[in-house]
């Protein structure tokens, strides 16, 4: 089946730094989403973005589906942004994969 | 919108006891609702898919009748975990979806522990 693995696994910055997450996937999609997962386990929808570039506030998403990869850009880190960044993908079968996420921390 | 609510948010039961974890879509109606299980510091693992009116599939490796599901309309799922023990002690979230490729919003997610 499609194989769903994002990088890096774990990542620490200074408040105030910019990052990239990266989402790469083995086949075809009919969707990907990007989500954080808070402290207290709340999942939050960041982007909704199968292909192309969306940007809210501090947050932007590219997701190039030729390529089989997306990207998730959070520049200006805070301390509220930490905690575990999930991407999922809906593959040709209608399955919902995710990826092991990325576990952030911004230091203050 | 599309705001996804579970209750209870936090459950602690003996062991042999069965435990029922409401999701509801509320402000949407939901075609499909997924239910998943998160291990400490690991990643989401899809349990069943339930579809309004329907039985629910499960994935490979899921005991239908330790996880009853039954999604009784298209703002309400419920997920039971019968006879609950301590090894069924996770964090046990639904999402819910309009239609699959529009994306899925999730609830708050319930921590289950069996004493």
């Amino acid at each position: 089946g499609i194989q769903v693995e994002q990088s890096p696994p774990d990542l620490i910055l200074q408040e105030g730094a910019n990052s990239t997450l990266r989402c790469n996937f083995s086949d075809s999609v009919n969707n990907l989403q990007w989500f954080h997962q808070n402290p207290w386990g709340q999942l939050i929808n960041l982007f909704y973005i199968p292909s192309g570039t969306k940007q809210n506030g501090r947050l932007s998403a590219t997701t190039v589906a030729t390529e089989r990869y997306s990207l998730l850009y959070i520049s200006s880190s805070q301390t509220t942004d930490s905690g575990v960044y999930f991407c999922a993908v809906l593959n040709r079968d209608d399955k919902i994969i995710f990826g092991k996420g990325t576990r952030l921390h911004i230091l203050p | 919108g599309a705001v996804v609510s579970q209750h209870p948010s936090r459950v602690i039961c003996k062991s042999g006891t069965s435990v029922k974890i409401e999701c509801r879509s509320l402000d949407f109606q939901a075609t499909t609702m997924f239910w998943y299980r998160q291990f400490p510091k690991k990643s989401l693992m899809l349990m069943a898919t339930s579809n309004e009116g329907s039985k629910a599939t499960y994935e490979q490796g899921v005991e239908k009748d330790k996880f009853l599901i039954n999604h009784a309309s298209l703002t309400l799922s419920t997920l039971t975990v019968t006879s609950a023990h301590p090894e069924d002690s996770s964090f046990y979230i639904c999402s819910a979806s309009v239609h699959l490729a529009g994306g899925q919003f999730f609830g708050p997610g319930t921590r289950l522990t069996v004493l």
